[in-house]
């Protein structure tokens, strides 16, 4: 069965301080695709990155960077010099190919205190 | 990606009543769904809005509570019937697009006295 995992319930951090949110899959598909998305509190889920299951480059977006890892199912997040804009809940979600349907972690809320 | 926006923003009703949510797409867009987000939860996936057919509704979710419409490629409702404060969330829409990633509307704040 298809798992997603956010042990991260919340997390504060001091602005200008690097964070990694961690996300851990199960999933018995070879073929899926990973997802991050920034909920602030407006409540509207902002996308952020897709990965497929067969490119394991990182990735780097600004300030953001995301480390995925077959070997240990883990897709995670870092915020590099985190900002207090960048307090939200950030969601993991995992999507068999083919789907469309997504099965989503319990999010991490993160805080950053100036 | 997609623009989408939802009606109403936010809204506050009384048990008993019903609540019908739009959710609008500036494109034509095959796959739409709509989902519940209980306070402080996660995000649940309600149904798949098919167009010209019923929708597909998930494991907890039956159409008599929660009747969806989409009429068209570029627009859905989602009705919240008989509401009971239990149906206090928020509400999302989203739209599927290249590969298999979700664009998701405003969203739908909804509280139930």
């Amino acid at each position: 069965a298809q798992k997603v995992t956010q042990a991260q319930t919340e997390i504060s951090v001091v602005e200008k301080e690097d964070v990694t949110l961690d996300c851990v899959y199960e999933t018995r598909d070879t073929t899926y695709y990973l997802f991050w998305y920034k909920q602030p509190p407006s409540g509207e889920l902002v996308f952020l990155i897709r990965r497929n299951s067969f490119d394991e480059q990182n990735e780097i977006s600004g300030r953001y960077s995301w480390n995925f890892q077959k070997s240990t199912s883990s897709f995670n997040f870092t915020i590099t010099a985190s900002q207090v804009v960048d307090s939200a809940v950030y969601f993991c979600a995992l999507s068999e190919q083919g789907t469309y349907k997504y099965i989503f972690g319990t999010g991490t809320r993160l805080k950053v205190l100036a | 990606s997609a623009v989408i926006s939802q009606k109403p923003s936010r809204d506050i009703c009384q048990r008993g009543t019903s609540l019908t949510i739009q959710c609008q797409v500036d494109s034509q867009v095959t796959m739409m769904f709509w989902y519940r987000q209980q306070p402080g939860q996660s995000l649940t996936l309600i149904a798949t809005a098919n167009q010209g057919s019923e929708a597909t509704y998930e494991s907890g979710f039956v159409i008599d509570k929660f009747p969806i419409s989409r009429p068209n490629l570029t627009f859905s409702t989602l009705t919240v019937s008989n509401m009971s404060p239990e149906d206090s969330s928020i509400y999302l829409c989203s739209v599927g697009q290249v590969k298999e990633t979700q664009y998701f509307g405003p969203g739908t704040r909804l509280l139930v006295l």
